[in-house]
């Protein structure tokens, strides 16, 4: 079946306005979770949903990240007023139960550049 | 607080030879250890995983890896590379009480004809 899919693959903005990235996951699965991959570095955990709550924020590096899902289907995540720093790629991954052992499965990302 | 370590960034073999990718963690507890592969433009593909039993664990591509307890290590082995294997390669940790995966920093394969 389809994998994690993510839009837009590419996004350049302007430092300062407000972008929203979208994942949808694979058919089924109950947990997402979002990273952001900084050039160079590894990933970086944001915000992990179980069906449409988020038990775990601790991530999101400031008020300017917000996170939503519609049940166990899109999420989208809302950078506000973004900053140069921002410039990463977010990946977003799904896994069928979120027991945290089970595999993650991952989107091929989203590159944003904020100028 | 839970950490993973690649110590290597950047790994040059030749085709044909072997290959050893290193992982260090650090843990209170019984680790759940991942390696996952990522490709140019691509996302990441899980490896393999190590949750208990056989602390030797076989994934896809040929790879194999070790957990090694008492070095709190966890290396990624594949006996004969291919020039597909180029690619980056990252290391995680899974922490039940966050329900998160902390990953390493990566370490980029290059694998010469």
């Amino acid at each position: 079946g389809a994998g994690v899919s993510q839009s837009p693959s590419n996004k350049v903005t302007e430092k300062g306005k407000d972008v929203e990235l979208r994942c949808d996951p694979i058919s089924g699965h109950t947990a997402l979770y979002w990273y952001r991959q900084r050039l160079g570095q590894g990933l970086e955990f944001l915000i992990y949903f179980q069906g449409n709550s988020a038990p775990d924020k601790s991530g999101l590096p400031s008020d300017r990240f917000s996170a939503e899902r519609t049940g166990e289907s899109v999420s989208t995540l809302t950078i506000q007023r973004t900053q140069q720093e921002d410039s990463a790629v977010y990946l977003c991954a799904s896994s069928l139960v979120g027991s945290g052992v089970d595999e993650q499965y991952f989107g091929p990302g989203t590159r944003l550049t904020v100028t | 607080a839970q950490s993973v370590t690649q110590p290597d960034i950047h790994i040059t073999v030749s085709e044909g030879a072997s290959l050893e990718l290193r992982c260090n963690y650090s843990y209170g507890a019984t680790p759940y250890l991942f390696w996952y592969v990522q490709s140019p433009g691509q996302g990441l593909q899980l490896l393999l995983k190590y949750f208990s039993g056989d602390t030797l664990v076989q994934g896809i591509k040929g790879f194999e890896a070790e957990f090694k307890r008492s070095q709190s290590s966890f290396n990624l082995r594949k006996p004969s590379v291919h020039w597909s294997d180029a690619a980056e390669y990252f290391c995680a940790l899974y922490s039940g009480s966050a329900r998160q995966l902390t990953f390493g920093s990566g370490t980029q394969l290059t694998v010469l004809p």
